[in-house]
């Protein structure tokens, strides 16, 4: 199994920073990472596929760099409702693989 | 619009069986790689299952590998997850999730997740 990696665990921020997240790969995952977001009490939602692509509707302020076995999603201005925990995942293999989520406070 | 409602879960004692299912509506249900996903209380994501968009190819983590599986009626736009022998380690919430493509490995994300249905397994 691929086993991934984020840190921080969590983090807590003001609004208007800029926020980095970083997610790690135990082998070569190519490009195929996923980031969710999982807001208190809700189900996840993708932010950005395949490392780099926003998901239709996300906030421009999102994006993804990285391939291979290491991969960070940035906040570019942490808004209120960013308040979340977030989750990469890799979709290279069976089994797909989550990593243990960074949680966001403001 | 796209939606998937899952149903099913409930209070089941250990060792005993439950079906889930979700109901998918707004999109092309046949066409999609679908994921069954959970989340222990208080934990992170686990994915569980997946399988091909005409039910010909089953996916499992080692977890489940036995006790758990995927299926779906493509008819109906319906998606299962048949549970057995279940244990307390199995409480959580159960996800269903549409793939954004056709492929389970080499794929491209979740892109269309349910509420989730609450699974508890306690005596």
């Amino acid at each position: 199994d691929i086993q991934m990696t984020q840190s921080p665990s969590a983090l807590s921020a003001s609004v208007g920073d800029r926020v980095t997240i970083t997610c790690r790969a135990g082998q070569s995952i190519n490009k195929y990472l996923n980031w969710y977001q999982q807001r208190p009490g809700k189900g996840p939602k993708l932010l950005l596929y395949v490392a780099s692509t926003l998901e239709s509707g996300v906030p421009s302020r999102f994006s993804g760099t990285g391939s291979e076995t290491d991969f960070t999603l940035t906040i570019s201005s942490l808004q209120p409702e960013d308040v979340a925990t977030y989750y990469c995942q890799q979709s290279h293999s069976i089994p797909q693989t989550f990593g243990q989520g960074t949680r966001v406070e403001i | 619009q796209v939606q998937l409602v899952e149903s099913g879960g409930g209070v089941v004692q250990p060792g005993r069986s439950l079906r889930l299912s979700c109901a998918a509506s707004g999109f092309t249900f046949r066409s999609y790689v679908m994921h069954w996903v959970r989340q222990a209380p208080g934990k992170g994501l686990e994915w569980l299952a997946a399988i091909s968009y005409d039910g010909r190819n089953k996916y499992d983590a080692d977890s489940v590998k036995g006790r758990f599986t995927i299926s779906r009626d493509n008819s109906n736009n319906t998606l299962y997850l048949q549970m057995n022998s279940l244990r307390a380690e199995d409480t959580a919430v159960y996800y269903c999730a549409k793939d954004r493509g056709i492929t389970v490995v080499r794929g491209a994300g979740m892109d269309v997740w349910g509420q989730g249905t609450t699974v508890t397994v306690s005596s």
